[in-house]
């Protein structure tokens, strides 16, 4: 089956550091997404990881361990706008010679940062 | 360079009444996707098109869902017809296929309320 578990809610202060986490049980795997959701907004693409490793994107970095089906999103220097549901998304499918890309997604963790 | 375009942003509707809902990805793009995203949930594939192909259409629900993609670009999502559980915000993403990845790129949504 397919599975994807993220904490439900976090809280974090102002100018400090969250880690979300993201663990994932699929039939296959093929390549790691975190979006960004603003209430009422569309989710918007933050990371991408397909090696193990970590990818840093300014404050934002991302880490995956293929062999522990795990992932974060690491937000450092915390600012009020980063209030918002990150998605965790898992690829699980490889057509060789196309396009891949169905995404399964995870339930979202809502962030709330605090002054 | 303009994002997936939907519309309308919101529609309420009583239930057994149709409904449709209109995208245009990114130009360029040739993969369209349809997702629906339950409040405090992550978004759930419904259809994926290559072009004007539909290549994934496992979990639209065929009896009431209807979807095309005349000539490749823009797509509609129809629902005739509505439920109540229909209610839900109805995302379209467009991906192009580069370099080994495909990330999706979500439009804004339609939030459809069924009463």
């Amino acid at each position: 089956g397919q599975n994807i578990d993220q904490p439900t809610e976090m809280t974090a202060t102002e100018g400090a550091i969250v880690q979300i986490n993201c663990t994932y049980q699929t039939s296959g795997f093929n390549g790691l997404f975190w979006y960004q959701q603003h209430a009422g907004e569309a989710p918007t693409f933050l990371s991408y990881n397909v090696l193990d490793g970590l990818e840093e994107k300014g404050r934002f970095s991302s880490f995956l361990s293929r062999s522990k089906g795990y992932s974060y999103l690491l937000l450092k220097e915390l600012q009020m706008k980063d209030s918002a549901s990150y998605l965790c998304a898992v690829r699980d499918e490889m057509n060789y010679g196309g396009a891949t890309n169905k995404l399964i997604f995870g339930t979202g963790t809502l962030l709330a940062v605090q002054p | 360079e303009a994002g997936v375009v939907q519309s309308p942003r919101y529609k309420i509707i009583e239930k057994k009444q149709p409904v449709a809902f209109w995208c245009n990805p990114i130009s360029g793009h040739n993969t369209l996707y349809w997702y629906r995203q339950n409040l405090g949930q992550g978004p759930e594939l419904l259809i994926r098109y290559e072009n004007e192909e539909a290549v994934d259409d496992s979990q639209l629900p065929k009896d009431r869902f209807s979807a095309e993609r005349l000539k490749g670009v823009d797509s509609t999502l129809k629902i005739q017809p509505a439920e109540l559980g229909d209610s839900a915000v109805y995302l379209c993403a467009s991906s192009l296929y580069l370099a080994g990845t495909d990330t999706q790129y979500f439009g804004p949504g339609t939030r459809l309320t069924v009463l």
